[in-house]
Parts: C-alpha cells; structure tokens; sequence
C-alpha cells in the first residue's frame, strides 16, 4: 500500500489550489481516505473522508465550508482542494488511509508523506 | 469538536515506564473502543501505535500498550529506549462519524 502526495505549494492569499494523493497497492474504491492538517509544530487536526466508490464525504465542523474533498477513481487519486486560500491555511496535510474497507471506526493505518502548504503575501 | 486533552509533555529515562493519558468525553473516548495512538517523529508521517484501545499493529514492539477507562485512554510505553522519543497523538472515532485527535504529547527520553 503506498499513498503519494504531490509536491509542495506556495501559494499567495486568495489563490485557489488542489492537492493530490495517490493510492497504489490495494483497491482503491473501497477504502476510506483521510486528510489531516498538521501548522508547523502543532497538532494533528482531522479535516474529513472521502469513500472514492461513490465520494460520500464527512466534514469536521471546523473544515465544513472551508475546503473541498473530492476522488478520481479512475486514476486512484484523492484531492483537497480551496477556492481562497489564507495565510492561516499554511501547514502540513496528510493524506491517510484507513485500515479496513468500507469502514471509518477502524484506525488511519497508511500515511502519505505530506504536503506543504505555504500561503504568503 | 474539541481536541482530546493530552499532557504536552511527558520524560523519562531509559528503561523507565511513562504513560500518556487521553482526556474526551462520553461522545467520543468513552462511547467507543475506537481509541488510536500515533508516534510522529519530527519531519515525518504519524505511524500506528495502537489502535482500538489496546492492540498492536504487526511490527510495532510489545513495550507499547493502551488501555482505557471512561473517558480517559492511556498510553503505557515500557522499558523507555532513545528511539522512542517522539510527539504522539490520541485519536478517536465520535459519535458524529468523525475522527477527533488529540493535541499531542513530546515525549522526551532524559
């Protein structure tokens, strides 16, 4: 199982951007995908899922309206995506994989390497 | 949601036993057996400790445990190494169908 995300970003306030993660190494369709954002030296912070088959998706409360969730399942790759970036958006994000199919209770099992996200005037 | 309460740091010396306790609520910690921990180590991806209370992933090392009760999970890492040093985070699945992290705790190895 390998998740790969694409490269870092920099980016100004107000700009929009799509962040990917590829998956490879099992199916695809069936398996919860996760983002997390980690700002430099602090926390990880849930953001929400996507079920690539049919893109159900679920929000944390504090990322509801704030970012975009979608999947490709043709080409195995998940997105995060904003429409107007923010200086506050500046962080890590992670993609990750939860361990068992069609299920979100069981735990992020594999981790994408991370993607930096650097939102600056 | 709110974050899970951890301490922000813990230390030990090696061999020693530390524990690291995860604080929530009855809506997340305390309704589910759906408690995870996570060892990051500094520049690199979060790595599955333990997940649902109390079991280990295949590979990670038997000096690691977790247990659980109410509303507080705990973290038990014995006979503390160097290579243990690390931020470790609680997680757990909510009653929302979401998943709550913690806020993490560095683990320093004196």
């Amino acid at each position: 199982v390998q998740l790969v995300q694409s490269g870092a970003e920099v980016k100004k306030p107000g700009e929009s951007l799509r962040i990917s993660c590829q998956g490879s190494g099992y199916s695809f369709t069936t398996y919860w995908i996760a983002w997390v954002r980690q700002v430099p030296g602090k926390g990880l912070e849930w953001m929400g899922v996507i079920y690539p088959d049919d893109s159900d998706t679920r929000f944390s409360p504090s990322f509801q309206g704030q970012v975009t969730i979608s999947a490709d399942k043709s080409i195995s790759t998940a997105y995060l995506q904003w429409s107007s970036l923010k200086a506050s958006d500046t962080a890590i994000y992670y993609c990750a994989r939860y361990r068992d199919p069609f299920d979100t209770r069981v735990p992020l099992e594999y981790w994408g390497q991370g993607t930096l996200v650097t939102v600056s005037s | 949601q709110s974050a899970l309460t951890q301490p922000a740091s813990v230390s030990g010396s090696p061999g020693q036993s530390i524990t690291i306790s995860c604080t929530g609520t009855s809506s997340d910690v305390g309704g589910y057996s759906y408690v995870s921990w996570y060892q990051q180590h500094p520049g690199k991806a979060p790595k599955l400790m333990i997940y649902d209370v109390s079991n280990r992933p295949s590979g990670v090392s038997n000096r690691f445990s977790g247990s659980k009760s109410g509303n507080t999970a705990s973290l038990t890492i014995s006979g503390l190494q160097a290579e243990d040093e690390a931020d470790y985070y609680c997680s757990s699945y909510t009653t929302s169908s979401t998943r709550v992290f913690g806020g993490g705790t560095k683990l320093t190895v004196l």
